[in-house]
């Protein structure tokens, strides 16, 4: 079956501009997460689901960060008035249901603000 | 401060070299979990292994869990020159809901 999706696979932006990140999760997969790993650092934890509930965002590093999950599918982060230090791989995870799984990675989304 | 701190940070073996990755985490754990990233994009699960499981195999891999000294240890034998990747360790924690990543060890694995 197909795996975790993301889209767009690399996004340029110009700073103080909005972006939108998308990821289509594991069919069936309840939990759904987002981590930001900057250039040669390990992952930073920055929200998970749980069907469209978000019980946990403090792992948002600002409030210019927003993350929403609709039909329990498909997840959207957005990122308002994008700053250099945006500049990161999104990393977007599934899994089953939330705790004790292993999570399933999509590609990532390469952001770089100019 | 890291849940999962892992070392070496960086490790440079020959092919057909076994390679050993540790792990030390911080808070009880219900299962760590082992991932490993291929130029910085996305993660691939490797190997899970459970508070009450003291050692676990998936072919070449060989995993260890220490839970009184809260250290676990990758081994990968007969390494090849594509196991060249980063390496991870992950442990739930906050509540069980939020897997928190390792530093990780950047192996490279030379012909």
């Amino acid at each position: 079956g197909a795996g975790v999706s993301q889209s767009p696979s690399n996004k340029v932006t110009e700073k103080g501009k909005d972006v939108e990140l998308r990821c289509d999760p594991i069919s069936g997969h309840t939990a759904l997460y987002w981590y930001r790993q900057s250039l040669g650092q390990g992952l930073e934890f920055l929200i998970y689901f749980q069907g469209n509930s978000a019980p946990d965002k403090s792992g948002l590093p600002s409030d210019r960060f927003s993350a929403e999950r609709t039909g329990g599918s498909v997840s959207t982060l957005t990122i308002q008035r994008t700053q250099q230090e945006d500049s990161a791989v999104y990393l977007c995870a599934s899994s089953p249901m939330t705790g004790v799984y292993e999570q399933y990675f999509g590609p990532g989304t390469r952001l770089t603000v100019t | 401060s890291q849940q999962g701190e892992e070392d070496p940070q960086a490790l440079s073996i020959q092919e057909g070299e076994n390679a050993t990755m540790n792990c030390s985490y911080k808070t009880s754990i219900n299962n760590l979990q082992w991932y490993r990233q291929n130029s910085g994009r996305g993660l691939v699960h490797l190997i899970l292994i459970r508070s009450n499981e003291r050692e676990k195999h998936s072919g070449r891999l060989r995993v260890t869990l220490d839970t009184s000294k809260k250290s676990s240890s990758l081994l990968i034998t007969a390494s090849r020159a594509a196991d060249t990747a980063s390496y991870f360790c992950a442990t739930y924690t906050g509540g069980g809901n939020k897997l928190t990543f390792g530093t990780g060890t950047q192996l490279k694995v030379e012909l």
